[in-house]
């Protein structure tokens, strides 16, 4: 089945630095990959989300690029801001209506 | 526009015993799925439907199970409760399918006892 690691599980950055996570999947139908956001006991939140025809996207401080032959996508976040702090999650998604989730990342950004 | 709604936001069951959560989509959207979420096992696939169909399911024994009905509300069973179901569990819906954004809803907080 698919499978999705997501490096590194936290991640401790000063604000105003830059946060790279990255995400490996195995399932070459995978087409949707979206990036969550979940703050401490709240609901995940889509923040960026890239498909299978596009290289790279950017939403301001947001930008999430594709390699499909490399398999893995990465979520990078510029100029960090203590607010940006939170539990982060990629996952891949299929047409066949499966989703399937990263491990997570922790990302603590130091005033 | 309502956002996802799940009942009850927080259960406690006993070992053996069965429970039902529910979940109402965001007017207009098909698709509902169903995710489990323990401290450091991340989001884990439960099942997703469209239609009153299970299009999709994760690997979970058959203790759990899912339906959905012809107004797009889905509940989940969990039968025979071990202690290790004890999760969030969180339901999200899309307008159609997987790739397309999903909208979360608060989950339910299941304890086992």
């Amino acid at each position: 089945g698919e499978n999705v690691e997501q490096h590194p599980s936290t991640l401790s950055v000063q604000e105003g630095d830059s946060a790279v996570i990255k995400c490996t999947y195995s399932d070459s139908a995978s087409n949707y990959f979206p990036w969550y956001k979940q703050e401490l006991g709240k609901r995940p939140q889509l923040i960026i989300d890239i498909r299978s025809n596009v290289g790279e996207k950017k939403d301001q401080r947001i930008a999430v690029t594709l390699n499909k032959t490399a398999k893995h996508f990465s979520l990078h976040i510029t100029e960090t801001q203590p607010e940006d702090s939170a539990v982060y999650f990629c996952a891949a998604n299929t047409n066949a209506g499966k989703s399937t989730f990263g491990d997570g990342t922790t990302l603590t950004v130091k005033p | 526009k309502a956002g996802v709604t799940q009942t009850p936001r927080y259960l406690i069951k006993t070992r053996g015993q069965q429970v039902t959560l529910s979940c109402s989509p965001i007017s207009g959207h098909r698709s509902v799925s169903w995710y489990q979420q323990t401290p450091g096992q991340g989001l884990q696939f439960l099942f997703e439907y469209f239609s009153e169909t299970q299009r999709n399911k994760g690997n979970f024994p058959g203790r759990f199970s899912g339906r959905q009905f012809s107004n797009s509300r889905s509940e989940m069973n969990v039968s025979t409760l071990e202690l290790g179901d004890s999760a969030l569990y969180l339901c999200a819906s899309s307008l159609v399918d997987s790739t397309v954004e999903a909208f979360f809803g608060q989950g339910t907080r299941l304890t086992v006892v």
